[in-house]
């Protein structure tokens, strides 16, 4: 079966820095990769997608990188702020993932100012 | 209304109750689905709906959970003799474009069971 990874463990970092959250993969390259935002007590809000024949996408201060070879998605957030702190969950979707969206556990980002 | 809105936010049950969760979906999104969130995870499928019909169930754990869609728009999720494993929170989600397309979640329902 499909297995994601994202970090465990809570990254921490200072503000101003830039924040790379990473999402690996096993077997089967998606046919497109979401990153959400969920803050605490929230439903998860969509960031960004990128597709299969695409290698990287960016949204303001947001990037996202996707290498089917590596079977790796990287996430940074550039100049980051404490408003940034957050969940930060990775999702894979197409036909091997049964055409529905499939979570990974998330890693939860602090920024501290 | 302008988001995708669940009701109750927080439901307590006994052991054993039925719950009925409600989500009322974007206006004029065609497909929605139910998520469900243990603490610490990330969302796990249930059931996806395009329109009124119920495409792919097949996240759904057991047969003491059920959902509908009957009118294409609002879906409630029910889940009968409840147990302490289905304490969670419940998230449901719609979208424009089908299972491609990015998500747009309610704040989702969290259930407790004692």
């Amino acid at each position: 079966s499909q297995k994601i990874e994202q970090n465990s463990e809570a990254l921490n970092i200072q503000e101003g820095k830039t924040a790379t959250l990473t999402c690996n993969y096993t077997n089967y390259s998606p046919a497109y990769l979401q990153w959400y935002r969920q803050d605490p007590g929230r439903g998860p809000v969509f960031l960004l997608l990128i597709r299969e024949n695409e290698k990287e996408k960016r949204k303001e201060r947001l990037k996202v990188t996707f290498d089917t070879t590596l079977k790796q998605s990287l996430f940074h957030i550039t100049a980051s702020q404490p408003a940034d702190s957050a969940t930060y969950l990775c999702a894979l979707g197409g036909m091997e993932y049964g055409n529905k969206l499939v979570f990974g556990a998330g890693t939860i980002l602090r920024v501290k100012s | 209304g302008a988001g995708v809105s669940q009701s109750p936010r927080y439901k307590v049950a006994k052991r054993g109750q039925d719950v009925a969760l409600r989500c009322d979906p974007i206006s004029g999104h065609v497909s929605l689905f139910w998520y469900q969130q243990a603490l610490g995870q990330g969302p796990e499928f249930l059931t996806y709906f395009q329109n009124e019909a119920q495409l792919d169930k097949s996240g759904l754990p057991s047969d003491r959970f059920f959902a509908e869609r009957p009118e294409g728009s609002v879906s409630t999720l029910k889940i009968q003799r409840t147990q302490q494993e289905d304490s969670a929170v419940y998230l449901c989600a719609s979208s424009f474009t089908g299972l491609t397309g990015e998500l747009f979640f309610g704040e989702g329902s969290r259930l407790t069971v004692l």
